[in-house]
Order: C-alpha cells, then sequence, then structure tokens
C-alpha cells in the first residue's frame, strides 16, 4: 500500500507570495493532519481534518488554512508569506475508523518551504 | 494542557552500545497515547511504536525497546547493540481522545559512530 504522498517537496517563494501544498493520504485513511517543522519551534500542529471538516486548529495565524477534499486529499495554504514560514510542512494521515479512539498517525516525506 | 520533555537534546554513541533515550509527559486526561517516531535525514517521520495509557506493558521489537512507567509519567525508548544506520532524530508523541493532535517532545538527535 503506498504511503502519504506530499507535492511538491522543495518549494522557494518570495515574502508577500501565497503557496499551497498538497497531501494524498494512505488509501483508506480518513483523516489528515498538518504539522510544521521548525529548528527554534519543533513540531508544531497546525490542523487536521475528517470528511472534509476541520475538526481540531493549532496556534496559528488565519494566514493558514487547509481543506479536504472528498477523496480525502488535502490542501494548505498560506497566505502573505513571511519570512518565518520557511519550514518543513508535514502532512500525517490516520485511519479513524472508530470514534473515540485515536488511530496511529503516518507521515508524509514533507514538503520544505523556503520564503525568501 | 499536555507537554512531552525529550531532556536529551542530543547524544552520541559508538556502534554496538546500548542507548536509552528518555522521554516524560504530563497530562490530565485518563486515557491517553504514546508514541515514538524516527526522522532520519530524510525528513519523514517513520513510526516505530504506540503504547495506550492502560496498557503498561513493555514491548521489544529486535534491537528496540520500550518502557512505559505511569507512576513516573515516561515512556523510554532503549536501543540495543547501536548501529550506525540507528542516526536521526527521534521524537516522543503525546495524544489524547480530547483532540487529534500529536504533541511532540524536542527530539532527541542520536549519532552513531562506527
Amino acid at each position: 500500500k503506498a504511503g502519504v504522498t506530499q507535492t511538491p517537496r522543495y518549494l522557494i517563494k518570495t515574502r508577500g507570495q501565497q503557496v499551497t501544498l498538497s497531501c494524498s493520504p494512505i488509501s483508506g485513511h480518513r483523516s489528515v493532519s498538518w504539522y510544521q517543522q521548525t529548528p527554534g519551534q519543533g513540531l508544531q500542529f497546525l490542523f487536521e481534518y475528517f470528511s472534509e471538516t476541520q475538526r481540531n486548529k493549532g496556534n496559528f495565524p488565519g494566514r493558514f488554512s487547509g481543506r479536504q477534499f472528498s477523496n480525502s486529499r488535502s490542501e494548505m495554504n498560506v497566505s502573505t508569506l513571511e519570512l518565518g514560514d520557511s519550514a518543513l510542512y508535514l502532512c500525517a494521515s490516520s485511519l479513524e475508523t472508530s470514534g473515540g479512539v485515536t488511530d496511529t498517525q503516518y507521515f508524509g516525506p514533507g514538503t520544505r518551504l523556503t520564503v525568501l | 494542557a499536555q507537554k512531552v520533555t525529550q531532556a536529551q537534546t542530543e547524544i552520541s554513541v559508538v556502534e554496538k552500545e546500548d542507548v536509552t533515550l528518555d522521554c516524560v509527559y504530563e497530562t490530565r486526561d485518563t486515557t491517553y497515547y504514546l508514541f515514538w517516531y524516527k526522522q532520519p535525514p530524510s525528513g519523514e517521520l517513520v513510526f516505530l511504536i504506540r503504547r495506550n495509557s492502560f496498557d503498561e506493558q513493555n514491548e521489544i521489537s529486535g534491537r528496540y525497546s520500550w518502557n512505559f512507567q505511569k507512576s513516573t509519567s515516561s515512556f523510554n525508548f532503549t536501543i540495543t547493540a547501536s548501529q550506525v544506520v540507528d542516526s536521526a532524530v527521534y521524537f516522543c508523541a503525546l495524544n489524547s481522545n480530547s483532540g487529534y493532535a500529536l504533541n511532540f517532545g524536542k527530539g532527541t538527535s542520536l549519532l552513531v559512530t562506527p
């Protein structure tokens, strides 16, 4: 079974631009989560989607947004990029079949975003 | 609030040495889940193990073993007879039914030299 895929793998943008990152979960997985990893802050949770609905959101400004499609694929968007948005963005998927039970999250290779 | 502490920032060992990575967690939830992930230089987080709060049984998988102790809120990871391929950053993480987010520790960078 194929793992979580993320595109693109590398991205270079300039301040003020916007960017869209894509994530395809493991087949059959219904939940997709996004994380930002930086040397200073470590791994931080951005948001989680299930059945096209955002169920949880981390402490990030409104410039960070996401969505999930009916096939469980997800995108995240960052508008008005700032230098501090340079990071590795990781997507994770999980099965989420049983209500109230947390399933294991499996991660993709990440998208490394550099903002100049 | 949930918190995961990995006090060891960097560890350097010589191949074939045993090494233990420490993880201490804080949570008010009675049901929670603990994880270890490995991040090699390529960047992808690789799932290693999951432990539920109601299951304190220790786990052994090949050279890897995990010691979960609720009394001390610790979930330590031991690599026996370390190998160069074990060099990576290892993250301990916590999740509970009150949310869907993984709370990660800062990670421990392990360097195994020949």
